[in-house]
């Protein structure tokens, strides 16, 4: 079984600053993916950022990047200069290719950005 | 518009009664998802389809079915409501082969239900 863990349910961060979100996982298998979205006030899921486990790269997306740590099974999220419109929840997932071939999200950080 | 489309958005029933949500997924998708999130609560995995058919079951009560049918859409059937049931019903689509790896889910705006 996969588990993915988001130990910071709130976090808050000033306008142009930079902030980091954490996660971590469980996975005994080799080949996944790992995944943040965004939920904003509007409830939307919205892809922000993935990762192949087999890539040793860390990936960016704009401001977004990640800290991917395959050996502690970590997957941080970091935001540079935030925006208002970061406002929102953000779920790391993971996605395993084997047979439970679905995304398990973890708990979520509700991250506001402050004016 | 993400593509993936949901009705109703908004439903409101009452304890004892039974509701059917639907979902269209993303032309070309074939794998269908239905997800629960609770009140400030993370998503919890329902159940998936894939090309008409369940392909893996998640935390998904007795109570509740769902299905695929043949134009890709699918239905999710709660039925006995009760008060707990309230939550964001997510629907997400996703294409065979690399698609779900890849891209991850493309989800549609949700139904919010409320039991009242």
């Amino acid at each position: 079984a996969q588990t993915v863990t988001q130990s910071q349910p709130e976090m808050s961060v000033q306008e142009a600053e930079t902030v980091t979100l954490s996660c971590t996982y469980d996975t005994s298998e080799n080949n996944y993916y790992l995944f943040w979205y965004k939920q904003p006030p509007s409830r939307q899921m919205i892809l922000v950022i993935r990762q192949e486990a087999y890539k040793q790269q860390n990936a960016t997306e704009n401001r977004f990047s990640v800290n991917f740590q395959k050996a502690a099974k970590s997957f941080s999220l970091k935001i540079s200069d935030s925006q208002l419109g970061d406002t929102a929840m953000y779920f790391c997932a993971s996605y395993l290719s084997g047979s439970a071939r679905q995304l398990t999200f973890g708990s979520g950080t509700q991250l506001t950005v402050l004016p | 518009d993400s593509g993936v489309t949901q009705t109703p958005k908004h439903l409101i029933t009452a304890t004892g009664q039974r509701v059917t949500l639907r979902c269209s997924p993303r032309s070309g998708d074939l794998s269908v998802y239905w997800y629960q999130q609770s009140l400030d609560q993370g998503l919890q995995f329902l159940i998936q389809y894939y090309n008409g058919e369940e392909r893996a079951k998640g935390n998904i009560l007795e109570r509740f079915s769902a299905q695929q049918f043949p134009d890709l859409h699918s239905e999710l059937n709660l039925s006995s409501l009760e008060l707990g049931d309230s939550a964001l019903y997510f629907c997400a689509s996703s294409g065979g082969g690399q698609g779900p790896r890849i891209g991850g889910y493309t989800f549609g705006s949700g139904t919010r239900l409320t039991v009242v």
